[in-house]
């Protein structure tokens, strides 16, 4: 089975800090995503990376940054985390090319900023 | 810019009504269909997805899709449910743009089912 690994399962994090979300996928996809879960909002797409060092922005990219130096690792850093940022980030992973590639996703990372 | 709307953010029903939950997507030209699950404390899943041939798409547990291009829908149906089924849905669609592969998910649906 495909399996795609969040390193850390639940953060808090101060206002103003540098955060760092990792991700890694063991079934050599070329596609890695990260989205941010908000109950009422569904899953919005932050960043998405369609090979290494390749990146483009979904739909919510303002106050994130992304980092895909390794095929199987992609990386989610808020820069200056700020209370709004808090949410479940979501990553998952997919074959590359245009198909009906299935997404496969991590358990989620919770965060929280005060 | 592709988008997908689900009508219904909160389905109550008995355990063996029918479910049909909505979906309707906006982007003009080719798109993969999907609809994912998340059961409580568990991943997102994959239940079904149409991709061409067959509009009506079988998935998991008994859960069947139909796409209708005409309508830009592809709604969720199950002719029973049963408790099991209470998780949260999310439609997506996956628009084939520049080569590679962008997907954009609904806002959800929560189904609660009642023994």
């Amino acid at each position: 089975d495909v399996k795609v690994t969040q390193s850390s399962r639940y953060l808090v994090k101060r206002t103003g800090e540098k955060v760092f979300l990792e991700c890694v996928q063991d079934m050599d996809h070329e596609n890695m995503f990260w989205y941010r879960q908000d109950p009422g909002l569904g899953l919005r797409l932050i960043y998405f990376s369609y090979d290494v060092k390749m990146k483009e922005k979904g739909d919510i990219p303002e106050g994130y940054s992304v980092s895909r130096e390794k095929k199987e690792r992609f990386s989610l850093i808020l820069e200056s985390a700020s209370t709004n940022q808090t949410s479940m980030y979501l990553c998952a992973s997919s074959l590359g090319g245009t198909g009906a590639n299935v997404l496969t996703f991590g358990a989620g990372s919770r965060l929280t900023v005060l | 810019a592709q988008s997908v709307s689900q009508h219904n953010h909160h389905v109550i029903l008995s355990e063996a009504a029918s479910l049909e939950l909505g979906c309707n997507y906006s982007y003009g030209g080719t798109v993969n269909l999907f609809w994912y699950v998340q059961y409580p404390g568990q991943h997102l899943q994959l239940l079904l997805k149409y991709f061409s041939g067959d509009p009506l798409v079988k998935g998991i547990k008994g859960f069947e899709a139909e796409f209708i291009k005409s309508k830009f829908s592809f709604n969720l149906r199950k002719p029973s449910v049963q408790w099991s089924d209470t998780a949260e849905y999310f439609c997506a669609v996956n628009a084939n743009s520049g080569g590679y592969q962008k997907v954009t998910f609904g806002t959800g649906t929560k189904l609660q089912v009642i023994p």
